[in-house]
């Protein structure tokens, strides 16, 4: 049972290049989310897919896109990036937060901007 | 505005000693408290705590809140070297977010 993968684990891009994260999941959750996490800041919310077929904006979107492809699949897409988006970015899922464990994360992806 | 503010930012102590981490948060509509622990990469869950004064435990570890005085601490006893992580506390205020304390990291020295 693999819970939540995410790739790729580092990536190093250049001001102004675009990549796509991508997050899988394998526990049939209906929530996913996107995070990054910054030194001294915690965790914060850039966009979450309450279910399939959904995506809201959360705390920090702008610079961002996002796509839940299917249950399973929720990528995140920067088109055009900048220094500012230097920050490890973790994705996430979870059934529900009135159950009682929580989220699930992937375990992260180190990006730097250049 | 809604924070999460974690205390202490670092704390360094010996094997076998008991540690306190606090959280204590402003947040409009609370839900529920939760605790996490980081090591190296994702964080794993610990703890969600909805009601005061009732103390969640799991082995060493035990968490209560206080809805009241809008604080809620984590307790490990008997530390031990792999208790070191960084541990993270959220509030949800909504059904899909969370709003997360900057995290207390935690040396525990042999």
């Amino acid at each position: 049972n693999a819970g939540v993968t995410q790739t790729p684990k580092f990536q190093v891009l250049k001001t102004g290049q675009s990549m796509t994260l991508q997050c899988a999941q394998d526990m049939n959750h209906n929530s996913m989310y996107w995070y990054r996490q910054d030194p001294g800041m915690g965790l914060r919310l850039i966009y979450y897919s309450a279910s399939e077929g959904t995506t809201d904006k959360g705390e920090v979107p702008n610079g961002y896109n996002v796509s839940r492809l299917n249950k399973r699949e929720f990528s995140l897409r920067l088109e055009s990036a900048a220094p500012s988006q230097t920050s490890v970015y973790f994705c996430a899922s979870g059934q529900g937060l009135d159950i009682n464990y929580g989220y699930t994360f992937g375990s992260g992806t180190r990006l730097t901007v250049v | 505005e809604d924070k999460v503010v974690q205390s202490p930012l670092s704390l360094v102590v010996h094997e076998g000693d008991t540690v306190t981490l606090n959280c204590s948060y402003e947040v409009t509509n609370f839900r529920s408290l939760l605790w996490y622990k980081q090591e190296k990469k994702a964080p794993t869950f610990l703890f969600m705590l909805t009601s005061s004064g009732i103390e969640k435990k799991s082995g060493r570890l035990s968490s209560i809140l206080d809805k009241k005085e809008l604080f809620s601490i984590l307790n490990i006893t008997a530390t031990q070297t792999g208790d070191s992580a960084v541990y993270l506390c959220a509030v949800r205020h909504s059904n899909y977010q969370l709003i997360w304390g900057a995290g207390t990291k935690l040396i525990i020295k042999p």
